[in-house]
């Protein structure tokens, strides 16, 4: 079955940036979604389509694509932001979903 | 306001069944491709299941095949998965979500889950 792999953890120190990575073979094709989960919450789209950030995402979240990885760029890290992230894609006949593993993500 | 409502969770023995249902608000619901998603106690976000808007597709992670369905009732707004022949491994929160009109795997809503636990 299709993967997606992302590294366990992430630390930055406040106002550092983090770069969270997430690499699969479909990624070429498909787009990628990325999701912050905070302990007890259900997940929250922070980009879409690879590079997309949705309304009422701050600006210091960006996303970036280069042929079989995608990359969550956060700059300017606040403590707010530590959290779970997870890339979300689809395989390559685009029927079937996929999630990372998770990384965590934390603000020293 | 889009509103996605989890329910049916439960604590149900190994071999056992249960039917989960998420009751969906604030959109056409029969113009949205739907999914379950899953989360095991500490662990990552798996998806489980999509359903097409007309029933006409669903798809499944290998892991459930054979002992899930999922099924949507568009006059009432409504979306099921029928969990069957349940293991201890399928113990999760379980997340009702929408997919995007421009893509079903575009997760743009999602509930707040209901709890299933299996245990003896």
């Amino acid at each position: 079955s299709y993967e997606l792999t992302q590294p366990p953890s992430v630390s930055v120190s406040p106002g550092q940036t983090a770069r969270i990575s997430c690499s699969g073979d479909a990624l070429p094709k498909q787009y990628a979604y990325w999701f912050q989960q905070k302990p007890g919450q259900a997940p929250v789209l922070v980009i879409y389509k690879d590079t997309e950030r949705p309304s009422g995402i701050p600006e210091r979240f960006s996303g970036s694509s280069s042929g079989t990885a995608v990359t969550l760029t956060i700059s300017g890290v606040q403590a707010e932001d530590e959290a779970d992230y997870y890339c979300q894609s689809a395989d390559n006949s685009g029927a079937y979903g996929v999630f990372g593993g998770g990384t965590k993500l934390t603000v020293l | 306001e889009v509103q996605l409502v989890e329910s049916g969770g439960d604590l149900v023995q190994p071999g056992g069944s249960l039917r989960l249902s998420c009751a969906a608000s604030g959109f056409t619901f029969s113009t949205y491709w739907m999914s379950w998603v899953r989360q095991a106690p500490g662990k990552g976000l798996e998806w489980v299941a999509n359903i097409k808007e007309d029933e006409s597709e669903k798809y499944y992670v290998d892991s459930v095949k054979g002992r899930f369905t999922i099924s949507r009732d568009n006059a009432k707004n409504s979306l099921y998965l029928q969990m069957n022949s349940l293991r201890a491994e399928d113990t999760a929160v379980y997340y009702c979500v929408r997919g995007h009109r421009t893509s079903w795997f575009y997760f743009d809503y999602w509930g707040q889950g209901t709890l299933v636990t299996v245990s003896s």
